[in-house]
C-alpha cells in the first residue's frame, strides 16, 4: 500500500514565524502536489513539482521535490493569518491516473 | 483558470434515498474523479472516469455508482443512502500532472 506521511499532523504558530511542512513515502511518484484547504471548501492547487530537486517559490511558500522523487517540503517565511488552513500533498502514481493524499497538516497561524 | 462546479454545496437526506451529485469542468478534460473526505481518514477515491461512458472503480466504490454521459459532467450516485455516508464529496478533474478540486458537497444522510 502506498502511502504519503505527512508531518507535523498540528502546528500552531505565531504570525511572523518560519515553517517547514514534509511529505514523505517510500514510493517514486511521477510529480507531486501540494494544495490549501480551508473549512468547507475543496483543496486549491498551490503547486506541482515534476523534476527530481525541484525547488519552486510561491512568494513566501517554497516547495521542494526530493531527489529520488519520494519526499517534498513545503516552507513558509514569515507566516501570516491567511496562511491558516489544512496543507494536503498529493503523488501522482506512475503509469496510473491515481493520486496518493497525504494525511495532512492542519496550520493555524496567530496574530 | 480550470473552473469546476458541484451542483450543491450542502445536502440532507434520509436514509434509503437516491442521491445524486453532479460535477461539471469546463476544461475538456478527460480524467475525473469522486473522492470522500473524512477527518482521521484523508481523501479516499470512490471512482473515476478517463472518458465518456469509461469508469473504475477506487478504492471504496461500494454503495455508490457513477455516470459519465459527456465530457464535462460526471455524477456521483448513492443508490440508497446511509448513514455512514455522512461526508465531504469531492469531485476533481485532471490535467497533466494535477488534479483541480470542485468546492465540494457536505452530504448529511440522517
Amino acid at each position: 500500500t502506498q502511502l504519503l506521511e505527512q508531518s507535523p499532523q498540528f502546528l500552531s504558530i505565531q504570525e511572523g514565524e518560519n515553517l517547514t511542512v514534509y511529505c514523505n513515502s517510500s514510493s517514486v511518484f511521477s510529480s507531486l502536489q501540494w494544495y490549501r484547504q480551508e473549512p468547507g471548501e475543496g483543496p486549491v492547487l498551490l503547486v506541482t513539482v515534476v523534476t527530481g530537486g525541484e525547488v519552486k517559490k510561491l512568494k513566501r511558500l517554497t516547495f521542494q521535490f526530493g531527489d529520488a522523487r519520494k519526499d517534498s517540503s513545503l516552507h513558509i517565511t514569515a507566516a501570516q493569518p491567511g496562511d491558516t488552513g489544512l496543507y494536503l500533498c498529493a503523488g501522482a502514481v506512475f503509469g496510473t491516473y491515481k493520486y496518493i493524499f497525504g494525511t495532512g497538516t492542519r496550520l493555524k497561524v496567530l496574530a | 483558470d480550470v473552473k469546476v462546479t458541484q451542483s450543491s454545496r450542502y445536502l440532507v437526506k434520509r436514509t434509503g434515498e437516491k442521491v445524486f451529485l453532479e460535477c461539471v469542468q469546463d476544461m475538456d478534460h478527460e480524467n475525473m474523479f469522486w473522492y470522500r473526505q473524512d477527518p482521521g481518514l484523508g481523501l479516499r477515491l470512490i471512482y473515476f472516469s478517463y472518458d465518456v461512458k469509461m469508469k473504475e472503480k477506487g478504492d471504496i466504490p461500494e454503495g455508490y455508482s457513477v455516470s459519465r454521459e459527456k465530457k464535462e459532467r460526471f455524477s456521483l450516485i448513492l443508490e440508497s443512502a446511509s448513514t455512514n455516508q455522512t461526508s465531504m464529496y469531492l469531485c476533481a478533474s485532471q490535467a497533466p500532472y494535477e488534479q483541480y478540486f470542485g468546492p465540494g458537497t457536505r452530504l448529511t444522510v440522517t
